[in-house]
């Protein structure tokens, strides 16, 4: 297994475009999830899924931010309408869990995205 | 809740030992650690489960004090390989398992 892959490494657009990122995880974890992060910050969690299902979204996210997870194998996130302020890190992560709601499993990390907005 | 890590940022020379604090306001379930350095995503350490014992990762150990909602990382001896930020995510008691991790502790190890 290579790790968590996310597609693309790069990406600038301009302010007002649509843009998507794509996440392929660890094949036999179930669970993903979505952060983002800003230069001298820690992630901060956007959403997560266990297999298809969202567990949960980010009570700060933006309803421009959508994220899905067909047939519980690879993720995407999409933006609408970017703004400048959404110009960050979005860092994937994977992790096995055991079914349980508690996470006993630590996380890996793909490369991220760095959205760049101009 | 985001967890509060101290100090913000630290400076060592080789062979000199390091202790970063992660605290919450909420009861915490588990604690993970990791580290990232520049450039790189976040590499997991070890996790501290709830009633767990002390664990250990190279020459880095960490607890996790239940009464007092905290967990320690030790970097013991440091290395060069140790630079980078690390950062604390608590498992909160009634969560679902998602991470909120706090600010980073930055360190940096110097010859």
């Amino acid at each position: 297994d290579t790790g968590v892959s996310q597609d693309p490494r790069h990406k600038i657009t301009k302010r007002g475009q649509n843009v998507t990122f794509r996440c392929d995880p660890i094949s036999e974890h179930n669970r993903l999830y979505w952060y983002r992060q800003t230069l001298g910050q820690g992630p901060e969690f956007l959403t997560y899924f266990q297999n298809e299902a969202q567990l949960e979204k980010s009570r700060l996210l933006s309803d421009r931010f959508s994220a899905e997870r067909p047939k519980g194998s690879f993720s995407t996130l999409e933006i609408q309408r970017t703004e400048q302020g959404d110009s960050a890190m979005y860092l994937c992560a994977s992790s096995l869990d055991h079914g349980t709601a508690k996470t006993n499993y630590g996380y890996t990390f793909g490369s991220g995205t760095r959205l760049t907005v101009v | 809740q985001q967890p509060v890590q101290s100090p913000q940022a630290v400076i060592l020379r080789e062979g000199e030992d390091a202790v970063i604090n992660c605290s919450s306001s909420k009861a915490l379930y588990s604690v993970h650690w990791y580290r990232q350095k520049h450039g790189e995503a976040p590499v997991f350490l070890m996790i501290l489960l709830k009633g767990g014992e002390q664990k250990g990762h190279e020459k880095i150990s960490a607890s996790f004090n239940e009464k007092k909602q905290q967990s320690s990382l030790y970097l013991t001896a440091s290395q060069l390989s140790y630079s980078g930020t690390y950062f604390c995510g608590p498992v909160y008691g009634g969560s679902q398992g998602n991470l909120i991790f706090g600010k980073g502790t930055k360190l940096s190890v110097k010859p």
